[in-house]
């Protein structure tokens, strides 16, 4: 079964803490992972990709195989990394997008 | 360049009647899909359109079906709405392709009450 679970609905932490946001996923085939976000008013955009091993606005995700997981990863909180994060998976070959049901992080002063 | 444009923003319709929503894709882009994104969840894939024809879909039954203009704009309509049907709709538009490293760039969705 393809699935992509995000067990956290939301995740509350204090600015300047570290960030974890979880994703684990089910797919047979030879996984691509995405993490999209949605900040407040606006549209789901792409945070980042796993192939492309980037950074973005602090923000990494390392792909696990053997644990199956993707997890989504920030060093020091910041007050606008508040919003709502997807993890999705890409089914091969098709622009098909699995979506975890989201977590919306909260980033306190 | 332009983004994904969507129409209506928001529309209410009443159970049994039948809505159109329309997609615009982004500048460049030949490759448009629909997610339905229902209070609480993650967006579910309905189907995609490349050059024009329907080649992907998710699990959702006929009355959703859908079209891909020359222009590679995109129209979903739905038929016989229920309750169930009130969601966020979402487009999302790719160049051609579905290689890896591809990604898709999602409108800002028509939000659908039915009633």
């Amino acid at each position: 079964a393809q699935r992509v679970t995000q067990p956290e609905k939301l995740l509350s932490v204090f600015k300047g803490a570290p960030v974890e946001l979880k994703c684990n996923y089910s797919y047979s085939g030879s996984p691509e992972l995405f993490w999209y976000v949605q900040y407040s008013r606006q549209r789901l955009q792409l945070l980042l990709r796993h192939i492309s091993r980037e950074s973005i606005k602090g923000f990494t995700a390392d792909l696990n195989k053997g644990e199956t997981s993707f997890h989504l990863k920030k060093p020091f909180a910041q007050e606008e990394d508040s919003a709502m994060y997807y993890c999705a998976l890409k089914v091969t070959g098709t622009y098909k997008y699995i979506f975890g049901t989201g977590t919306r992080l909260k980033v306190l002063a | 360049e332009t983004g994904v444009t969507q129409s209506p923003t928001h529309l209410i319709k009443t159970r049994g009647q039948q809505v159109t929503l329309r997609c615009s894709s982004q500048s460049g882009h030949n490759t448009v899909s629909w997610y339905q994104q229902a209070l609480g969840q993650g967006p579910q894939f309905i189907f995609q359109y490349y050059r024009e024809e329907e080649n992907g879909r998710g699990n959702f039954p006929p009355r959703f079906s859908g079209l891909q203009f020359p222009n590679y704009s995109s129209e979903l309509n739905v038929n016989a709405l229920e309750l169930d049907d009130s969601a966020l709709y979402l487009c999302a538009s790719s160049s051609q392709g579905a290689s890896r490293g591809n990604t898709i760039y999602f409108g800002e969705g028509s939000w659908l009450t039915v009633v």
